[in-house]
């Protein structure tokens, strides 16, 4: 079985600072793991993936996310938060080699960049 | 289009009647999804549907929730006698071929409330 634990439901952070976004997943096989932003009355867009390569996993807008396997963690970094990086962000797992075809989604993070 | 539309972008219905809603991917994708998103629940699982073969229902909440896509392409998520906590965003998703570390791309999702 799979889960995906968003360790914090709302991060606050002053512009110019580091951002990390805690993500801890449980999965019985090699998952493949996302970072979906969402933006108010947006659509849900990818930010960064990993699939069993690099550890550290380089995505849009500067966010970086780092596996640790033996930790079962995936979270999402940024040197600097922007004010346009305030959204709700979420850590998916996806199990296809099991035969599930469904997106596991966390239950998301509400990041507040303030001035 | 460019991108996955959905239609209505909103709909408000009376408890007990049936809705439609629609989904249109991106021309080519093969694999289409449907969420919902709900306030307190996140982003759930209700069906898949990978080219010629059979939907992944399983995420399906009740008899009452039905979808079909014709041709391939386009996709009705139907909900009979719709109930309140029916009430929620739902979201439609294509991808290119549908593998486990294929990007998902989103609507922007249809709002349904039950009144």
């Amino acid at each position: 079985a799979q889960s995906v634990t968003q360790l914090d439901s709302h991060v606050s952070v002053s512009e110019g600072t580091p951002v990390l976004l805690r993500c801890n997943y449980s999965s019985s096989y090699s998952p493949s793991l996302f970072w979906y932003v969402q933006h108010p009355n947006k659509g849900l867009q990818l930010l960064l993936k990993y699939t069993s390569a690099a550890t550290l996993v380089k995505g849009i807008n500067g966010f970086e996310a780092e596996f640790k396997k033996s930790e079962t963690y995936f979270h999402l970094t940024k040197p600097s938060a922007h004010m346009s990086d305030a959204a709700e962000y979420f850590c998916v797992v996806s199990e296809w080699d099991t035969g599930r075809r469904a997106l596991t989604f966390g239950s998301g993070t509400r990041l507040q960049v303030q001035p | 289009g460019a991108g996955v539309s959905q239609s209505p972008s909103n709909k408000v219905t009376e408890k007990g009647k049936d809705v439609e809603l629609r989904c249109d991917p991106i021309s080519g994708h093969t694999a289409l999804y449907w969420y919902r998103q709900s306030l307190g629940q996140g982003l759930e699982f209700l069906i898949y549907f990978q080219g010629n073969s059979a939907p992944d229902k399983s995420g399906l909440p009740s008899d009452r929730f039905s979808a079909e896509r014709t041709g391939g392409s386009v996709s009705t998520l139907t909900i009979q006698r719709t109930q309140q906590e029916d009430s929620a965003v739902y979201l439609c998703a294509s991808s290119s071929t549908g593998g486990g570390n294929t990007e998902a791309f989103f609507g922007q999702g249809t709002r349904l409330t039950v009144v």
